[in-house]
């Protein structure tokens, strides 16, 4: 079945200006997580929605990040002002719910910010 | 999510065993013991997860100690496709998945053909 769909696979944007990025979780799939991975660094994780309930924000790296999930499926991950320390691989995973369960990754949206 | 000690990196022979330990001496009695890899240039792949008893599927068995305190990950045929990062992590089930995966710098295995 699909899996995990992110788009798009590689954006560049110039300093300063906004970006959106795109996740398609696998369907059924009540729990969708954001990471990030800069270069030459560990993924890091930034934000989990269940379901449709508001997601805890704590994890976000500054207020120029925001995300949302419409209708408890597609989410879209919002870099406002962006700045070259910005610059990574953004993953989205999905999971049949959360707690224990194996999270499935998609593929990423590689960011350059110039 | 308690944490876990791996070794940088590891090294084997295609179409041998590959046996990867995780020390874990933190670990709660709530912790999910799991394991990813990362091909380069891919996302995180979900490999294996345990609690208690040894686990297999088809890619690979989780063997977990008596006490909880490490695990190892074994391949039982290790192919040039194998060769990837391995990530050792603990999920504690209380959070309910609000704290995502915390990933370490984990093993990177290294296969010769």
């Amino acid at each position: 079945g699909a899996g995990v769909s992110q788009s798009p696979s590689n954006k560049v944007t110039e300093k300063g200006k906004d970006v959106e990025l795109r996740c398609d979780p696998i369907s059924g799939h009540t729990a969708l997580y954001w990471y990030r991975q800069s270069l030459g660094q560990g993924l890091e994780f930034l934000i989990y929605f269940q379901g449709n309930s508001a997601p805890d924000k704590s994890g976000l790296p500054s207020d120029r990040f925001s995300a949302e999930r419409t209708g408890g499926s597609v989410s879209t991950l919002t870099i406002q002002r962006t700045q070259q320390e910005d610059s990574a691989v953004y993953l989205c995973a999905s999971s049949i719910d959360g707690g224990p369960y194996e999270q499935y990754f998609g593929p990423g949206t590689r960011l350059t910010v110039t | 999510d308690a944490k876990t000690t791996q070794p940088n990196s590891m090294e084997s022979n295609e179409e041998e065993p590959v046996h990867l330990p995780c020390n874990h001496s933190t670990i709660s009695g709530t912790d999910y013991i799991h394991w990813y890899r990362q091909l380069p240039s891919q996302g995180p792949e979900y490999v294996i997860h345990g609690l208690t008893s040894n686990v297999n599927n088809r890619m690979a068995s989780l063997a977990i100690a008596e006490d909880r305190k490490s695990s190892t990950l074994i391949l039982h045929r290790a192919t040039l496709r194998d060769a990837a990062v391995y990530y050792c992590i603990l999920r504690d089930v209380a959070g309910g998945g609000a704290d995502g995966l915390t990933f370490g710098k984990g093993t990177h295995l290294i296969i010769q053909p």
